[in-house]
């Protein structure tokens, strides 16, 4: 089945440094990607939708200058969290929907827990 | 605004249990329905879906009908196995906009033998 690998699973930095976050498709390619975010014990938020070789397109209230997304090739997208801050931490999930796919079904990556201390 | 609302876990059962997982929602227009289940140490996995009212989505012993009535969609398993402990997801798309999926809380099912 279509795997989606994120990389690290779980990160710990300081305040105000940057940390990369990377969503791979490992045996399909994606045009098309997505980031959420989770907060203990709530629902998957979605962050931005992530379009190969274009510009991210944010959800309402998230900074795109803060969480920068670069999809660079139809196997690789990257979340940036620019200046981080205690209230950054959290469980970051991405998701990947396959090109070749006739349906809308997107596969979820493993997530990636963010500590900022 | 569109809004899914699922119940609270964790939901404790023994192996060969009847399950039951509620969850409804608020839409507008006529959205399409998932669960997703996520297994210890694992990415979400789509475990059944159902497109319009009526539809009833079924995988692995689950099953879910799409209420439009009661803008429901519960998930039930007659007979849970251990392996079945994970936390699921009830999820909708938003009508003209199906890459978009609006999440449940997610309620944890830990199954013991």
């Amino acid at each position: 089945g279509a795997v989606v690998s994120q990389h690290p699973s779980w990160v710990i930095c300081k305040s105000g440094t940057s940390v990369k976050i990377e969503c791979r498709s490992l045996d399909f390619q994606a045009t098309t990607m997505f980031w959420y975010r989770q907060f203990p014990k709530q629902s998957l938020m979605l962050m931005a939708t992530s379009n190969e070789g274009s510009k991210a397109t944010y959800e309402q209230g998230v900074e795109k200058d803060k969480f920068l997304i670069n999809h660079a090739s139809l196997t690789l997208s990257t979340l940036t969290v620019t200046s981080a801050h205690p209230e950054d931490s959290s469980f970051y999930i991405c998701s990947a929907r396959d090109v070749a796919g006739v349906s809308y079904e997107q596969y979820f990556g493993p997530g990636t827990r963010l500590t900022v201390t | 605004g569109n809004s899914v609302t699922q119940m609270e876990g964790p939901v404790t059962l023994s192996e060969e249990a009847f399950l039951t997982i509620n969850c409804t929602y608020t839409a507008t227009g006529y959205p399409s329905l998932f669960w997703y289940v996520q297994y210890p140490g694992e990415g979400l996995q789509l475990l059944l879906k159902a497109t319009k009212a009526d539809d009833k989505g079924s995988n692995k012993g689950f099953e879910a009908t799409y209420r439009k009535e009661t803008t429901s969609f519960h998930l039930e398993k007659g007979s849970v196995q251990v392996s079945d402990s994970a936390v699921y997801f009830c999820a909708l798309s938003v009508p003209y906009n199906t890459d978009k999926l609006i999440f449940g809380t997610g309620t944890r099912l830990q199954v013991f033998p």
